[in-house]
């Protein structure tokens, strides 16, 4: 079954970090963009970025909302997608979900991220 | 940014009756390479939201065929042949071919 497990949600303050993961299976992780959108509370979704795969090099794009702040890896060897949030802000808080792609074909239940002192 | 306007963005209907959903961007969603990079999520009551449509109108794996996608250009349309109860949700469309990818702002069906 093809499935993306995210993790590493949680309550932190303004200011700080927190690492989100992605772990995918079921299918070759490697071969696949994979992108992070997330939803604020009551609030449509909004993309945040992807990672392309490592044969169209690897490289990633960002919204505005978060570029400079936040940043998207994987490790193909372990199926993880990461995203790395620094500098979070109180609009950061919201539902975070890894998904395939763009085509964004497949999508993880979310993890919740609460940025409030 | 291409903005992506969803109309309406809420409907109620009554089982068994159609629904359409409209989408439009601010630029054209046509890639060189002749494709159309426009995609439609249904984000049910509690869940993650879940492709049923790509590249306007092609139905993704398991999605039943009362749902339909078309459209060209910047004009584009979700249509339900008959709304079942299961169908209850938000509806987006998204657009895949501009950075940075973007969402309509979703439009709630509800069952009457």
């Amino acid at each position: 079954e093809v499935q993306l497990v995210e993790s590493g949600g949680g309550l932190v303050q303004p200011g700080r970090s927190l690492r989100l993961s992605c772990t995918a299976s079921g299918f070759t992780f490697g071969d696949y963009a994979m992108s992070w959108v997330r939803q604020a509370p009551g609030k449509g979704l909004e993309w945040v970025g992807f990672i392309r795969s490592k044969a169209y090099g690897g490289t990633t794009e960002y919204a505005a909302s978060v570029k400079g702040r936040f940043t998207i890896s994987r490790d193909d060897s372990k199926s993880i997608a990461y995203l790395q949030m620094n500098s979070l802000k109180t609009e950061d808080t919201a539902v975070y979900y890894c998904t395939r792609g763009p085509p964004m074909d497949v999508w993880g239940k979310g993890t919740t991220v609460t940025v409030s002192s | 940014d291409i903005v992506m306007t969803q109309t309406p963005l809420s409907l109620s209907v009554t089982p068994g009756q159609p629904a359409s959903i409209s989408c439009k961007s601010s630029q054209s969603l046509l890639h060189s390479d002749g494709k159309t990079y426009l995609y439609w999520y249904l984000q049910k009551p509690g869940q993650s939201p879940q492709l049923l449509i790509y590249e306007v109108s092609s139905r993704f794996s398991g999605v039943p065929d009362r749902f339909s996608g078309s459209g060209s250009g910047t004009d584009f349309t979700l249509k339900i042949s008959r709304v079942e109860a299961e169908d209850v949700g938000v509806y987006y469309c998204m657009q895949g071919i501009h950075l940075p990818i973007t969402f309509g702002q979703g439009t709630r069906l509800e069952i009457k």
